[in-house]
């Protein structure tokens, strides 16, 4: 069974401060990985993407993968009440299919 | 505007009703796919299309069924065979070139 696991939080953090959100991946064939964040009772929307070993930044976001390790992450650096959410980790299947596994998610709350 | 459209927003089924659930993108996209998230999960794969006129089982496709007659156009529908159907579902599409997913907004289905 191919699974993503992620610690379902809360995760609480002070607005300002760095919020580093982790997630696991068994299927060691994995090559694509997606962060989406999930307001309440809204769609997931794409955060980032990353494909190969490293670090990936957009603004305010770095994601970081090790494939070695088996293992990906997010930071959020400067976190902002309105990053207040459920952050989804997603894996591609390896072996040519084209779907995605996703974790649980992670729910961060950033307080003032 | 690019996207992907569902509706109704909200569904309310009475027992032994079939319901469908409808999703559209005009992003032109070959493949999509359809979820369900229940409170505090993470989403899990009922079908899903990567072309025209042919679709796959994911990994909770009982009590459902789906069809995928154009390349805009692939609906849901919750048999009465599901017995516990309330959940939010999303549709996705995928951008090729990236492997990336985009969501819809959601639908949310509550059983009476």
């Amino acid at each position: 069974q191919k699974e993503v696991e992620q610690n379902s939080g809360p995760l609480s953090v002070p607005e300002g401060a760095i919020a580093s959100l982790n997630c696991t991946y068994s299927d060691r064939g994995s090559q694509s990985f997606f962060w989406y964040r999930q307001y309440s009772g809204k769609s997931p929307e794409l955060i980032m993407s990353i494909y190969s070993n490293g670090d990936k930044e957009d603004g305010r976001f770095t994601a970081q993968l090790n494939k070695a390790s088996q293992y990906v992450s997010l930071l959020i650096r400067d976190s902002q009440p309105s990053d207040s959410a459920t952050y989804l980790c997603a894996g591609k299947i390896s072996g040519g299919y084209n779907k995605l596994i996703f974790g649980a998610g992670t729910r961060l709350a950033v307080h003032p | 505007d690019g996207g992907i459209t569902q509706s109704p927003k909200y569904l309310f089924r009475k027992e032994g009703q079939n319901v469908t659930l409808s999703c559209e993108q005009n992003l032109n996209h070959d493949a999509m796919y359809w979820y369900r998230q229940d409170p505090g999960q993470g989403l899990r794969l009922i079908y899903y299309s990567q072309i025209v006129n042919d679709f796959q089982k994911g990994d909770i496709a009982e009590g459902y069924s789906v069809s995928r007659e154009k390349k805009e156009s692939f609906p849901l529908t919750v048999t009465s065979a599901q017995k516990n159907p309330t959940a939010f579902y999303l549709c996705a599409s995928r951008q090729k070139i990236t492997d990336t997913q985009y969501f819809g907004p959601g639908t949310r289905l509550t059983v009476l």
